[in-house]
């Protein structure tokens, strides 16, 4: 079944204490994504990769970091993560940057910084 | 920049009732449009897509209508089901390409549907 998948679902942490967030896609595909969701605020871009080792910063990429060493993987990691980061957030891939209107995401983590 | 704007929600309709959610964007170039639903405790989907002015995208009884003139993009169904209650967003990628690599989306809009 194609589908993107997200690791852990839920976690709650405390102030400072370093996370990874995994995201992992069978699909083949080159273009990935990553986005937090808040009340309000919508959906909004962290970080994309169009391909390995080629990622950029979207909307809101303070405090976050991410690699791309492989094809199907993109994990997020937070160093230092603070409550501002209570968030939900979503992985998301598609089979290129052309066609970034079609993804497809992941289930999506919530994560409560105390 | 890039911008799209929905209505406000929340929106709560009866079954059976028509739906439209409003949706406008600013962009550069000739950008393709979208809308995605996000079911309770799931990610989004994309549920329908226009590439070019005048398309109409259409999925499971939903429409929209690019509308170039009037920036718009506005969600249509005929006949609401209660399974028809989630988040609906709009959003937008420019088709200009250069450096904007992203899909923006709008805040999103609630709908509700009672039986």
């Amino acid at each position: 079944e194609a589908q993107v998948t997200q690791n852990p679902r839920y976690l709650i942490t405390v102030t400072g204490k370093k996370l990874t967030v995994t995201c992992s896609q069978n699909m083949n595909h080159e273009y990935m994504s990553w986005y937090r969701q808040d009340p309000g605020l919508g959906l909004r871009q962290i970080y994309y990769s169009m391909n390995v080792e080629v990622t950029d910063k979207g909307d809101v990429p303070e405090g976050y970091k991410v690699s791309r060493k492989e094809k199907r993987n993109f994990p997020l990691i937070l160093e230092s993560p603070s409550p501002n980061q209570t968030s939900l957030y979503f992985c998301a891939s598609s089979l290129s940057f052309r066609e970034r209107g079609e993804q497809y995401f992941g289930p999506g983590t919530r994560l409560t910084v105390t | 920049g890039n911008s799209v704007t929905q209505m406000e929600g929340p929106v709560t309709l009866s079954e059976e009732a028509f739906l439209t959610i409003n949706c406008t964007y600013t962009a550069t170039g000739y950008p393709s449009l979208f809308w995605y639903v996000q079911y309770p405790g799931e990610g989004l989907q994309l549920l329908l897509k226009a590439t070019k002015a005048d398309d109409k995208g259409s999925n499971k009884g939903f429409e929209a209508t690019y509308r170039k003139e009037t920036t718009s993009f506005h969600l249509e169904k005929g006949s609401v089901q209660v399974s028809d209650s989630a988040v609906y967003f709009c959003a937008l990628s420019d088709g200009s390409g250069g450096s904007n690599y992203k899909l923006t989306f709008g805040k999103g809009t609630l709908l509700t549907v009672n039986p």
